[in-house]
């Protein structure tokens, strides 16, 4: 049973450049959530995706977007890109047993993406 | 605001008990996780408390109360494989989970 997987491991791109990251979710599951995490700190969470919606997002602006296809993977995107999105991006899926309280019990994370921009 | 605060560093021997403390501020609370992460690796699920007590998972136990916004990880019989970060994280309510900055585990032969 694989895990949660996301692609590409590392990723270098310029200030000002566009990057897409993409994340297959746990077999079974159909929730897909996305975090940053900055070196030494935890996960900021940015948004999550449901039933192919954003139903929440967490403090990042509009140049970060998403999209979650039919088969529950999801796609990261992150336009004008700036110094301060290197980091590590973390996709986790769970599973929307209950819409409000279960949906983030149980967080099973990809092992990310490091974005490094120059 | 929201916050969590732990610990940023602990250290301790091989075999030896240690309780790392989260506190947190949140505008909704519905339970209290905590995630390992192995340097260059993925955040890997612990525990989940969402009533208070204690939870026992072998070696790992977590205890909340939410009267005193507090939680802990107890890890026991620490091997040197212990040696990790551990994020305390709130599930908020709504779809949203907050992690704090995580507390860096050293664990000395």
């Amino acid at each position: 049973d694989a895990g949660v997987t996301q692609s590409p491991t590392h990723l270098i791109k310029t200030r000002g450049q566009q990057v897409t990251l993409r994340c297959s979710p746990k077999s079974g599951h159909d929730t897909v959530s996305w975090y940053q995490q900055a070196l030494g700190q935890g996960p900021q969470f940015i948004f999550q995706y449901y039933e192919e919606e954003e139903r929440q997002r967490g403090n990042f602006p509009d140049r970060f977007s998403g999209h979650q296809f039919p088969n529950y993977s999801s796609e990261l995107n992150v336009n004008a890109l700036l110094l301060g999105d290197s980091a590590l991006y973390l996709c986790a899926s769970s599973i929307d047993r209950d819409r409000v309280i279960m949906a983030n019990e149980k967080l099973f994370f990809g092992s990310g993406t490091q974005l490094s921009v120059l | 605001g929201q916050s969590l605060e732990q610990p940023s560093e602990v250290t301790a021997v091989e075999g030896a008990i240690v309780q790392i403390n989260c506190t947190y501020q949140t505008s909704g609370f519905y339970g209290l996780s905590w995630y390992q992460q192995h340097d260059g690796g993925a955040p890997t699920f612990l525990s989940y408390n969402g009533l208070d007590g204690l939870e026992e998972t072998g070696r790992f136990s977590s205890f909340l109360s939410r009267s005193d916004s507090y939680g802990y990880l107890l890890l026991q019989e620490l091997q040197m494989k212990d040696s990790a970060s551990y994020f305390c994280a709130v599930n908020t309510g709504g779809f949203k989970t907050i992690f704090g900055a995580g507390t860096r585990l050293f664990v000395k032969a």
